[in-house]
Parts: C-alpha cells; sequence; structure tokens
C-alpha cells in the first residue's frame, strides 16, 4: 500500500539557519504530494502542494520540489523564524488505488526555532 | 465562513461509554473524514463520505461509526469507548476529485477514555 517516510523529530533550529526535512514516498500510481503544518494546539492547514512529477509547491518561504525519480517530496526553507516552529506532515493521496481524497500522512516532524 | 468545526474540544470518558463527536463545515464540499492523531504515528484515517448517504472505511475503523445524512455534517460515534480510543480526533473536508484537492482540518477534539 501507500507509504509516506519523513525524517523524525525534534529538529531544532536557530533563527535563520537553513532547514531541510526530508520526505519520501511508495505509492502505486502517480500521487499528489502535500506538506501540512500543525502549529500549537490548532488543526492542521495545507503548507504546498504538488501534483505532478517536478512541480515545485511553494508558500511562505517554504519550498518542496515532486521528484518522481527518488520519490521524494523534501521541504526546504532558506531562513527560518520563530514563528514557524511547528510540526509538519508530509502526505500523498493517490487516485489510482481509488484513494481519491484520501490522505496517508508520515509521522510528523516537530520543528523548534529558537533566536 | 466558519470551515470546519468540530465539538467538543475536551472529552474525558469512562471505559464503555458512549459518545458522538461532531463535525460541521459550511463550504460545501463533498469529501469529509475523519483522522486520529496518536504520537509517533500520524493521522490515520477512521472513515470518509463522498456524499451525503455515503461512508466507507479507511484504515482504523473499527469500534467507530460515521453517518452522513447532510453534505455539512458527519458525526463520528463511539459506541463503548475503551482507552485504546485516547487520542486527538480530527475531520477534514474538500471538495472531491482526483485527489490533488486542499483538505481542510477542523481544531480538533482532545478524548481521554480512562
Amino acid at each position: 500500500g501507500d507509504s509516506v517516510t519523513q525524517m523524525e523529530g525534534p529538529v531544532t533550529l536557530s533563527e535563520e539557519a537553513c532547514l531541510t526535512i526530508n520526505c519520501t514516498y511508495t505509492a502505486t500510481g502517480y500521487p499528489s504530494l502535500f506538506w501540512y503544518v500543525q502549529y500549537p494546539g490548532e488543526g492542521l492547514q495545507l503548507l504546498l502542494k504538488a501534483t505532478k512529477a517536478d512541480d515545485k509547491g511553494s508558500n511562505k518561504g517554504f519550498e518542496a520540489t515532486y521528484r518522481k525519480e527518488t520519490t521524494s517530496f523534501h521541504l526546504e526553507k532558506g531562513s527560518v523564524q520563530v514563528s514557524d516552529s511547528a510540526v509538519y506532515f508530509c502526505a500523498l493521496s493517490d487516485a489510482l488505488t481509488g484513494g481519491g481524497n484520501k490522505l496517508t500522512f508520515g509521522t510528523g516532524t516537530q520543528l523548534k526555532v529558537e533566536l | 465562513n466558519a470551515g470546519v468545526t468540530q465539538t467538543p474540544k475536551f472529552q474525558v470518558l469512562k471505559t464503555g461509554q458512549s459518545m458522538t463527536l461532531q463535525c460541521a463545515q459550511d463550504m460545501n464540499h463533498e469529501y469529509m473524514s475523519w483522522y486520529r492523531q496518536d504520537p509517533g504515528m500520524g493521522l490515520r484515517l477512521i472513515h470518509y463520505s463522498v456524499g451525503a448517504g455515503i461512508t466507507d472505511q479507511g484504515e482504523v475503523p473499527n469500534g467507530y461509526n460515521v453517518s452522513r445524512s447532510t453534505t455539512e455534517d458527519f458525526p463520528l460515534r463511539l459506541l463503548s469507548a475503551a482507552p485504546s480510543q485516547t487520542s486527538v480526533y480530527f475531520c477534514a473536508s474538500s471538495y472531491f476529485g482526483t485527489g490533488e484537492e486542499t483538505q481542510y482540518f477542523g481544531p480538533g477534539t482532545r478524548l481521554l477514555v480512562l
């Protein structure tokens, strides 16, 4: 079945440091890929997405590129801020397997940014 | 536009008690779903619905029932709560299509079963 693997946290960075959170996936078909973010005490919200190979999703300074050859969708940001502290989830949906809108999530990576 | 709302925010149950977690959305989304979030396991799909009157099981459906009588509402029922159901529950909604659609999540219900 479909699965998503992402690096374990917590990841602790100083403000203005570079961020990379690794995400790899296994899917039968051609999935859409997502990064969702969960701020403390809140529900998840979409950060960015990519729906086909080589697409780059971007939002709020975060970027991720859909790499079909390496089945990866790594999240990057050049300069993190304290306000980026949150849990980040990589996810996929795979319509080919009948999943439609069903999301398969990774385990989440907690990011802590310190001054 | 309230988005996705969930009630209650917190609930404590005793083993064997029943309860209903409420979820409502005002975006006219066809697709609604319930996830549970447990430490180290991410979010796992419990049940989902692609429209009023249509529901199906997700990855972890045992112990939970759902129904969808209207487009707006998608309640989750625990018929006989067990400690293993202690978790944070999230409802989500989206337009139904090819899977590219953004899912909108509610704020969550934190459930403790003693």
